[in-house]
């Protein structure tokens, strides 16, 4: 079974770039959703997909967007780049409904 | 909203000694409850959960007890090694527009010392 992976590890933007992070969720999973964890912090819910559509989204900015595709994988797009956007972007897969979320290793964003 | 509060850290500890991590939740409803480590420069890994009140979680060595009356999920272990030093975070699941998502704690850092 193969798990959760994300793409890539590592990643430094300078201000007002854009950024796509990738996500491939664990075998069979057909939820993922994505979450910033900012140094010292506890991770915040970015959004969530299903079914290629977007079903829930926490407080974040519209230039935060995202995809999901046929295979469930996912990306995570960022628009206009701020400083504060620099953090470790975690993905987790899980099946829908009320279950279990497993994450990857996340990619760190850092914002020049 | 609800919200998860764990107590501050860091925690160190000598190995083989007694832990405990306290988490405790604001919620409406009876959420799922979970803790999750972290290892440096990792992602987050599930240690374990519990569903339903009076539920015990266990695994590796950890326990956790969701206890509805105090609202607390508190983190235990007997005998703790220098491999535990990670953070943790306690967390709880809920619905927000039909996404099933985690609200996590700040996170304690446990550092354990041979």
């Amino acid at each position: 079974e193969t798990g959760v992976t994300q793409s890539p590890t590592h990643l430094i933007k300078t201000r007002g770039q854009q950024v796509t992070l990738r996500c491939s969720s664990q075998s069979g999973h057909n939820t993922v959703s994505w979450y910033q964890q900012a140094l010292g912090q506890g991770p915040q819910f970015i959004f969530q997909y299903y079914r290629e559509e977007e079903n829930g989204r926490g407080n974040f900015p519209p230039r935060f967007s995202g995809l999901q595709f046929p295979n469930y994988s996912s990306e995570l797009n960022v628009n206009a780049l701020e400083l504060d956007d620099s953090a470790l972007y975690l993905c987790a897969s899980s099946l829908e409904g009320p279950k279990t979320q497993y994450f990857g290793p996340g990619t760190r964003l850092l914002v020049l | 909203g609800n919200s998860v509060t764990q107590m501050e850290g860091p925690v160190t500890l000598s190995e083989e000694a007694f832990l405990t991590i306290n988490c405790t939740y604001t919620a409406t409803g009876y959420p799922s409850l979970f803790w999750y480590v972290q290892y440096p420069g990792e992602g987050l890994q599930l240690l374990l959960k519990a569903t339903k009140a009076d539920d015990k979680g266990s695994n590796k060595g950890f326990e956790a007890t969701y206890r509805k009356e105090t609202t607390s999920f508190h983190l235990e272990k007997g005998s703790v090694q220098v491999s535990d030093s990670a953070v943790y975070f306690c967390a709880l699941s809920e619905t927000i527009q039909g996404a099933q998502k985690l609200v996590f704690g700040q996170g304690t850092r446990l550092t354990i010392n041979p």
